[in-house]
């Protein structure tokens, strides 16, 4: 199994162009998630999804867009970029939890580091 | 709502002696939690978890963490520190459906 894969590793992007940052998983897991990390911040959750067609805002949702019409794939738009989405983007993937407590471990990917000049 | 705190930003400590990374959580229902560890410029690894099992849990690595519901804490320890532990580490408390993390500590090991 490859795990979780993320495209493309860097990418520097001028004000206002668009771009998607692909995931993919092959752990056949409902749930995946989107967040964007920056220095002493810890990773902020930016949206995720309990299953194929099912989407939900994270923490700061602002600035972007996803989709989920497969299972495996979890596609993060940014439509206009900024310079404050400058940061090191991480999906991740897991099981669905059992109840409200109990969660199972979520499963990164090697991240995608992007720059907005 | 779930919080997490880790009391440390900066951990700094000798090759071969012990290692403490603090960490508190706010939960109200009995909360999943987790430690990942971030090598530099890499993804997120689990190192362990726990899940209302025992409440000292072992993880990767000789890593360990200790569940203290009296005092909501969930601190990582480690008999002997090596070179290669020097990395960034994430206290995770779980939500519905979604885990919160804390800002991280990053572990300096000196030789």
């Amino acid at each position: 199994n490859a795990g979780v894969t993320q495209t493309p590793k860097f990418r520097i992007l001028k004000i206002g162009q668009s771009m998607t940052l692909q995931c993919t998983q092959d752990m056949n897991h409902n749930y995946m998630y989107w967040y964007r990390q920056d220095p002493g911040m810890g990773l902020k959750l930016i949206y995720y999804s309990v299953g194929a067609g099912i989407t939900d805002k994270g923490e700061v949702p602002n600035g972007y867009n996803v989709s989920r019409s497969t299972t495996e794939d979890f596609p993060l738009r940014l439509e206009l970029a900024a310079p404050s989405q400058t940061s090191v983007y991480f999906c991740a993937s897991s099981l669905p939890s059992v109840n409200s407590g109990t969660n199972y471990e979520q499963y990164f990917g090697p991240g995608t580091r992007l720059t907005v000049t | 709502a779930q919080s997490v705190t880790q009391l440390d930003s900066h951990v700094s400590v000798s090759e071969g002696t012990p290692v403490l990374l603090r960490c508190n959580y706010s939960s109200s229902y009995s909360p999943s939690l987790f430690w990942y560890v971030q090598h530099p410029n890499k993804g997120l690894q689990l190192l362990l978890k726990y899940t209302s099992a025992a409440t000292l849990v072992k993880g990767i690595n000789g890593f360990e963490a200790e569940f203290k519901k009296s005092e909501t804490s969930f601190h990582l320890t480690k008999p002997s520190a090596h070179m290669s532990d020097a990395a960034e580490y994430f206290c995770v408390v779980s939500g519905i459906d979604k885990l919160v993390f804390g800002a991280g500590t990053i572990l300096r090991v000196k030789s």
